[in-house]
């Protein structure tokens, strides 16, 4: 079974670009969530799917952060115009029921604003 | 005050040695608690959840959970080299969701 999966690894762009990131769960996994860990501090959760809808958004920082999940399948995570304190790494996780010990974290997308 | 404290480390511990791991939360309400191993550019790996106060054990590893002090430490029997990672502590407020909170994470050290 392919776990959680996410793409790019890393990503370097200049400040005022835009930068797409993208989750794709484990098959079947409803609830997908993304979370983010800044330089030196502890990651965060940003936000909670729901199959296609937003369960929970409460820990996305601002509107230049735009999450979607069209279908239910993979998600993304757009940072539109980024800036230099958007910089860390990203976290997505999947799980196929709401019990926390099924929560499988990806890779992580490792962001670099210049 | 942060909501899940540990320490940064790193923790050097010898080959075969116990590591112990200490987690403080500042949410009295919280209910369910996690011990995660990071490798270096990997993903965050589940290795241990405690719901109630006392001891969990799970081979080499045991949580311990202390609600009332606020705390939550993981011991590494016979530490291997392998052991060598960051630990992350999360902390979840309720069973629905997972809003966890994490700690910075101990960075572990197993010396051969």
């Amino acid at each position: 079974e392919a776990g959680v999966t996410q793409f790019p690894s890393h990503s370097v762009i200049e400040k005022g670009q835009t930068v797409t990131l993208r989750c794709d769960p484990i098959s079947g996994h409803d609830n997908l969530y993304w979370y983010r860990r800044v330089m030196g501090k502890e990651i965060k959760f940003l936000l909670h799917f729901v199959k296609e809808s937003k369960q929970d958004e409460s820990g996305m920082p601002n509107n230049r952060f735009l999450a979607e999940r069209t279908g239910g399948t993979y998600s993304t995570l757009k940072v539109q115009p980024a800036e230099l304190e958007d910089s860390g790494v990203y976290f997505c996780a999947s799980s196929h029921e709401q019990g926390a010990e099924k929560l499988f974290f990806g890779s992580g997308t490792q962001l670099s604003v210049l | 005050q942060k909501e899940v404290e540990q320490n940064s480390g790193p923790l050097s511990v010898p080959e075969g040695a116990i590591a112990s791991l200490n987690c403080t939360y500042s949410d009295r309400v919280s209910q369910s608690f996690f011990w995660y191993r990071q490798y270096s550019g990997k993903s965050p790996e589940l290795i241990m959840s405690i719901y109630s106060n006392g001891d969990k054990e799970d081979g080499r590893f045991t949580a311990q959970l202390n609600k009332a002090s606020q705390y939550v430490s993981l011991l590494i029997r016979d530490s291997q080299p392998s052991d060598s990672a960051t630990y992350l502590c999360a902390v979840n407020r309720d069973n629905y969701g997972q809003n966890f909170v994490f700690g910075p994470g101990t960075r572990l050290s197993v010396l051969p």
